[in-house]
């Protein structure tokens, strides 16, 4: 019964490449988001998307971009992935403006 | 820019004492405030909020004060347990701002039996 999950837990990959991180809740929310942690411990807020809106963090590079199939899903693609991009990556959602309800993390190692 | 700056990157704290997590924001435009608990290879667990409308807001041993004048808030655990031993995150809100939130860099807590 898991309320926010994310897949894969950890990614490792080398630089240039493209990979995808995929993220499901079964609360019934109708707000998603992604927060990077990066090597400091600092949390930053990338994306906020609902199904109206899509509301993007400006220092986030364009090489990322959220993919919402449907209500329950916001995926995450990074395109020719940087060192820099190393970090714990995770997702969250929300009713409305309500409490963000985050998901396990996902780990993404680029060498 | 950090506009939400928690200066105490760790606290330690006896178990059954008060534990008194500190957070400072410079953005007068947040509106809504929260505390975030986290462990370990774990996502961040909402814990308590206050609106700006509000100076306290209390859930059991969790009590969160808002002193908007002087942009602070703090989270009072009363009394502390050895299982409140992890990494406090404060975040806050701006309304319309597409609920995004704006976290502190963390005060990790340690709570001694």
């Amino acid at each position: 019964d898991t309320a926010v999950s994310q897949t894969p837990k950890y990614l490792v990959t080398q630089m240039g490449n493209d990979k995808s991180i995929k993220c499901e809740q079964n609360l019934g929310h109708d707000t998603m988001y992604w927060y990077k942690q990066d090597s400091k411990k600092f949390l930053k807020i990338m994306f906020s998307y609902n199904n109206k809106e899509l509301i993007i963090n400006e220092t986030v590079p364009n090489r990322f971009s959220p993919k919402s199939p449907d209500k329950a899903h916001l995926n995450l693609h990074i395109n020719s992935l940087e060192l820099g991009d190393s970090a714990v990556y995770f997702c969250a959602s929300s009713l409305r403006t309500y409490e963000q309800y985050f998901g396990p993390g996902t780990r993404l190692t680029v060498t | 820019d950090q506009q939400v700056k928690q200066n105490s990157p760790s606290l330690s704290v006896q178990e059954g004492r008060i534990s008194i997590l500190n957070c400072d924001y410079t953005n007068s435009m947040f509106d809504y405030f929260l505390w975030y608990k986290k462990y370990p290879a774990e996502g961040p667990t909402f814990l308590i909020s206050i609106s700006s409308i509000k100076d306290k807001n209390e859930d059991g041993r969790f009590t969160v004060f808002l002193n908007k004048s002087a942009k602070h808030l703090s989270l009072h655990i009363v009394p502390s347990q050895p299982g409140d031993s992890a990494v406090y995150f404060c975040a806050a809100q701006r309304n319309n701002a597409g609920n995004m939130l704006t976290f502190g860099g963390g005060t990790r807590l340690m709570v001694k039996p």
